[in-house]
């Protein structure tokens, strides 16, 4: 089945530490993205590529790196600089030119920092 | 810069009733519309788009959202909803078909 994953669902961490979040899309799309998710606040993206190994930030990249290395994934760092890390982070592809505009979402990754 | 406004954050209805989720958007250039629903801890599923064309579009599952330019408007409706209708519903626009700009979002509450 194609689509996309991140890992894990639920991810738990103190104060002070780095964590990497997982997402990987076997859809073959070349943009990904990051967004960052708060009740009442809709959706904010924080980092976003349209080729391997090119990236742009978005509107909250403060606290937040990415890389991209392969087509397929697209890993999000959350430093220990991001203030209020505690979100649920949601990842999406597209396709990047054509007539196709939809990006798919993948499941989310529910982070709390204590 | 583009912006979106869902302007009711909760919509309470009774099962069978019509629902209107309320979107209006600013933006200086011709936008790419799209309605997006999320089911509690889950992704993002897109539940419709306009692109161009006609401005009234339909989704598989009997909602529908009318584009109106003048108004700047992409409201969603759906003749008669369902309990599994329950969910969160996201506006979203975007200029250039790759970045998009959220709306806050607007609960939809369907009650027997």
């Amino acid at each position: 089945d194609g689509g996309i994953t991140q890992s894990p669902k639920y991810l738990f961490r103190k104060e002070g530490q780095n964590v990497t979040l997982s997402c990987e899309q076997n859809l073959n799309h070349d943009a990904m993205y990051w967004y960052r998710q708060d009740p009442g606040q809709g959706l904010r993206l924080i980092y976003y590529s349209q080729i391997v190994n090119d990236f742009q930030k978005g509107d909250i990249a403060e606290g937040y790196s990415v890389s991209r290395e392969k087509k397929e994934s697209f890993p999000l760092t959350v430093t220990s600089a991001q203030k209020n890390p505690t979100a649920f982070y949601l990842c999406a592809s597209s396709i990047k030119s054509g007539t196709e505009y939809e990006q798919y979402f993948g499941p989310g990754t529910r982070l709390t920092v204590t | 810069a583009q912006s979106v406004t869902q302007l009711d954050s909760q919509v309470p209805v009774f099962e069978e009733a019509p629902v209107e989720l309320r979107c209006n958007y600013s933006s200086s250039v011709s936008v790419y519309l799209f309605w997006y629903v999320q089911y509690p801890n889950q992704g993002l599923q897109l539940l419709l788009k306009y692109l161009s064309g006609s401005t009234l579009v339909e989704s598989i599952n009997g909602f529908e959202a009318e584009f109106n330019k003048s108004q700047t408007s992409f409201h969603l409706r759906k003749p008669s909803v369902h309990i599994s209708d329950t969910a969160e519903y996201f506006c979203a626009v975007s200029e250039d078909g790759n970045k998009l700009v959220f709306g806050a979002g607007t609960i939809l509450r369907v009650k027997s």
